[in-house]
């Protein structure tokens, strides 16, 4: 089957850490740019990063430049974002996303971060 | 950075009526503009892209048009399964950017 299935949401205090993951499956992963987009509750789509296929190239939003880190494992099909120095504005459902035509055409369920003391 | 200015922000339809969405980006974008559906608790889909589009199992009755910096979602004949939140996003520049989204309720 293919899908994308994210992990490594919860509770941080602010100023801590989180390591989000998102496992794929079914497709060949290593062709493909993928995203991580978040969605604070009751808000907008909002993007956050993109890495390229091979994993060589990576951009950010400016929201969360020097804190977030992108980065792809391709031989176990996953992709992370290290989120560091959390702030309360960071707490949101995350989802990653798969580009296709520079279209986000899948996505995963989404996993929750709640930075709050 | 682009800024992506949908209109209207919410907008109250009948089942079988035509609506029309419209994104505006700050600057040219060519044909880099996505469109997508959300619903509550879930994950966006993908609808049109490249402007112009159909994704692969969106129903038909959806079509996108434009070019630059107008661009416009249009549904022919509204769905109950339609009644929704939409998303532009250009994929032209980073960061890319989303609409601030257009909540279809019922009328």
């Amino acid at each position: 089957e293919v899908q994308l299935v994210e992990s490594g949401g919860g509770l941080v205090q602010p100023g801590g850490s989180l390591k989000l993951s998102c496992a794929a499956s079914g497709f060949t992963f290593r062709t493909h740019w993928m995203h991580w987009v978040r969605q604070a509750p009751g808000q907008g789509l909002v993007w956050v990063s993109r890495i390229s296929g091979d994993g060589s190239t990576t951009s950010n939003a400016d929201s969360v430049k020097g804190r977030f880190t992108i980065s792809r494992d391709n031989a176990k099909n996953t992709l992370y974002l290290q989120m560091n120095s959390l702030r309360a504005e960071d707490t949101a459902v995350y989802y990653c996303a798969r580009d296709w035509n520079d279209g986000l055409d899948m996505w995963g369920q989404g996993t929750m971060v709640t930075v709050s003391s | 950075d682009i800024q992506m200015t949908q209109s209207p922000s919410s907008l109250s339809a009948s089942v079988r009526d035509r609506v029309t969405i419209t994104c505006r980006a700050s600057q040219s974008i060519g044909n880099y503009l996505n469109w997508y559906q959300q619903k509550p608790g879930k994950a966006p889909k993908l609808l049109i892209y490249a402007a112009s589009s159909l994704q692969s199992g969106a129903p038909s009755r959806f079509s996108g048009s434009g070019s630059g910096t107008d661009f416009t979602l249009t549904i022919s004949s509204l769905q109950p399964e339609d009644f929704a939140s939409y998303y532009c996003q250009q994929s032209y520049s980073t960061p890319q950017t989303f609409g601030q989204g257009t909540k279809l309720e019922i009328k």
